[in-house]
């Protein structure tokens, strides 16, 4: 079976510092990975998606940016946070060779992030 | 992507039947139509997918009529833990999914 994690499960960090978040899948190969962020009350915002290694593409304009250096890690990161970055991270994967038999998107714990 | 709409919050007593309608009016010939549920703090978790006609599973029926412009999700039965956010959308089901997921239907289950 296919697992997702996700890591911190949550952060606080001060405006200006670098953000790094993580997120592995397990159990499936050449997987699609996204993250998504979620501000309170609201729906999931897409912001990066990845088909591949060293394959991402953004959504919004933002100081975020994304990495995948290996097939089943994606990684998150800005290098100074706003205030607005905070909120609820989630990482997301799906089938994307087939090797899964799985329809629909499967998402981690998430990662609330606050900035002060 | 198509845009869908769905009410922004139901209210349901303890062992009724729910049924949250989307409506997807521009879908594309090669969406699917899905359904996730996210508790708060949580990650939405795929309920249900469909094309057209009927759909089960083991929590949900997916009920989407012939001109696919809309559909229904039903929860037989529902108790006080499934109060949480529906998300309703539509998507191609293989490769990459670029989706949208709005604000959904906050359903309330009410003792």
């Amino acid at each position: 079976s296919q697992t997702i994690h996700q890591w911190p499960a949550t952060l606080v960090q001060p405006v200006g510092s670098p953000l790094s978040l993580e997120c592995t899948v397990e159990g499936t190969s050449n997987p699609n990975l996204y993250w998504y962020r979620q501000a309170a009350g609201r729906g999931l915002q897409l912001l990066f998606y990845s088909v591949g290694i060293g394959q991402i593409s953004s959504e919004v304009p933002q100081n975020l940016s994304a990495s995948r250096p290996q097939d089943r890690q994606f990684i998150l990161s800005s290098k100074k946070l706003l205030l607005s970055d905070s909120g609820f991270y989630l990482c997301a994967w799906s089938d994307g060779g087939g090797t899964s038999g799985r329809v629909g998107q499967f998402f981690g714990p998430g990662t609330r992030l606050t900035v002060l | 992507l198509a845009k869908t709409t769905q009410p922004i919050s139901m209210d349901s007593y303890e062992g009724q039947e729910v049924n949250i309608t989307c409506s997807h009016n521009n879908i594309a010939t090669n969406d699917y139509i899905t359904w996730y549920q996210q508790f708060p703090s949580q990650g939405p978790r795929f309920i249900i997918q469909g094309y057209k006609t009927k759909v089960t599973n083991e929590v949900a029926s997916l009920f989407i009529p012939a001109d696919r412009k809309s559909s229904t999700l039903s929860l037989p039965r529902v108790s006080l833990s499934d109060t949480a956010v529906y998300y309703c959308l539509a998507n191609n089901s293989g490769g990459y999914q670029k989706v949208t997921f709005g604000t959904g239907t906050k359903l309330q289950v009410i003792p």
